[in-house]
């Protein structure tokens, strides 16, 4: 399983863009990356995911470079309801398994 | 679509009493389903893997009698902490894979349990 690597912490201000870099070196053939969300005392909420170069959903957009070995989570135009942890995982989709080891995640701030 | 649900949302319990937590898959058939345990200000750690009509496996480090899971459907796993101690106190979370959509997991919204 390919081990991702974020900054523990990350502030903003309202209105401003937010980019996340997740780093995973050793990211399989058949990996995807995905992002999740989540919010004190609830479960992780799916954000985007992608596979490589580029994907944009009605929440964010999430760039992977060519060579897969990191991505990076850009929400735009963050607010304060957007403070949250965010977790970048890497796991295999087409198998029985889809086994996913959650790493620190970052945790956003967001001030007014 | 894609909602899956937990049962209870939080449960305070006597030690050395039994705690069942349900999961199920809402809108969508879930062969495969996992559980998560998470301490304040920490990640989530996987605890099993729940598959329909088979035995749960367990990651390292997890006392497979202490905590019993049963997937009997495909929209229902469940996972039961027994004997329960004030160090099993945590937030339980719990996620589910469409199994006709080979894409990502949808987690539930968690359970709060405090052993006193």
């Amino acid at each position: 399983l390919a081990k991702t690597t974020q900054p523990i912490s990350m502030d903003s201000y309202e209105g401003q863009e937010v980019n996340i870099t997740c780093s995973h070196n050793n990211i399989a053939t058949n990996d995807y990356i995905t992002w999740y969300q989540q919010f004190p005392s609830q479960g992780p909420r799916f954000i985007i995911q992608g596979y490589k170069t580029k994907v944009t959903n009605e929440v964010a957009s999430l760039f992977i470079p060519a060579d897969r070995k990191s991505s990076t989570l850009s929400l735009p135009r963050v607010s304060l309801s957007d403070t949250a942890v965010y977790y970048c995982l890497v796991g295999e989709m087409n198998t029985g398994f889809q086994k996913l080891v959650f790493g620190t995640g970052t945790r956003l701030l967001v001030s007014p | 679509g894609a909602v899956v649900s937990q049962h209870p949302s939080w449960v305070i319990c006597k030690s050395g009493t039994s705690v069942k937590i349900e999961c199920r898959s809402l809108d969508f058939q879930a062969t495969t389903m996992f559980w998560y345990r998470q301490f304040p200000k920490q990640s989530l750690m996987l605890m099993a893997t729940s598959n329909e009509g088979s035995k749960a496996t367990y990651e390292q480090g997890v006392e497979k009698d202490k905590f019993l899971i049963n997937h009997a459907s495909l929209t229902l796993s469940t996972l039961t902490v027994t004997s329960a101690h004030p160090e099993d106190s945590s937030f339980y979370i719990c996620s589910a894979r469409d199994s006709g959509r080979a894409e990502t997991q949808y987690f539930g919204p968690g359970t709060r349990l405090l052993v006193l």
